[in-house]
């Protein structure tokens, strides 16, 4: 089965300090597609990005860069001096369907990391 | 730019009570889903659609119903409201599976709480 883990349940710093949300997933799919999604206290879910697992480059937006490695199975996000704006909760999800075990569609989420920027 | 609209935002709930949930899509979109998510959790599938009269079970299933009887439309059906089904929905769809080309387009969700 698919499984998203973001062992980081809270993480507090103070503005414009660099900040690094884990994510380890699992799949038995060899393609499949990982993404981040912002949820600021307003409550809906902000696209940030999509990797496919054909894609290792890592990626940078700004602020932000995303390292994915499949040796360890991550896709850790970074975010470089944070800003009080930053402050929400982080999800890391997978989009696979493992043919040889069934499987649901849609995207397996993982629980978040609530991350606090102090100012 | 419409995209993935819920309706309601909020509600409350009396349990046993029933009421459904409407989420529609303007963008012709095959796939579409509904997740739930609990407080300090992530967001768990609960059915989903590849295509008008084809629904499938997600992860937490129980207590919902939905239908597909058009591209745009899938609408989530709470039968017996319980306390357990208190909880922030949201519907999502997307053109291809996994997410690939546009990826997915969430909408903005529904607050029920069951009291």
């Amino acid at each position: 089965a698919q499984k998203v883990t973001q062992a980081q349940t809270e993480i507090s710093v103070v503005e414009k300090e660099d900040v690094t949300l884990d994510c380890v997933y699992e799949t038995r799919d060899t393609t499949y597609y990982l993404f981040w999604y912002k949820q600021p206290p307003s409550g809906e879910l902000v696209f940030l990005i999509r990797r496919n697992s054909f894609d290792e480059q890592n990626e940078i937006s700004g602020r932000y860069s995303w390292n994915f490695q499949k040796s360890t199975s991550s896709f850790n996000f970074t975010i470089t001096a944070s800003q009080v704006v930053d402050s929400a909760v982080y999800f890391c999800a997978l989009s696979a369907v493992e043919y040889s075990g069934g499987g649901a569609d849609g995207l397996t989420f993982g629980k978040g990391t609530h991350l606090i920027i102090q100012p | 730019n419409a995209g993935v609209t819920q309706t309601p935002k909020f509600r409350i709930l009396k349990i046993g009570q029933s009421m459904t949930l409407q989420c529609a899509q303007d963008m012709n979109h095959n796939y579409m889903y509904w997740y739930r998510q609990d407080p300090g959790m992530g967001l768990k599938l609960i059915y989903y659609s590849v295509g008008a009269g084809i629904t499938d079970k997600g992860e937490v299933p129980n207590g919902y119903n939905v239908s597909r009887s058009t591209t745009e439309d899938f609408p989530l059906r709470l039968e017996l409201a319980a306390p357990s089904q208190t909880s922030v929905y949201f519907c999502a769809s997307s053109y291809e599976r996994r997410g690939q080309g546009e990826g997915y387009t969430f909408g903005s969700g529904t607050r029920l709480t069951v009291v």
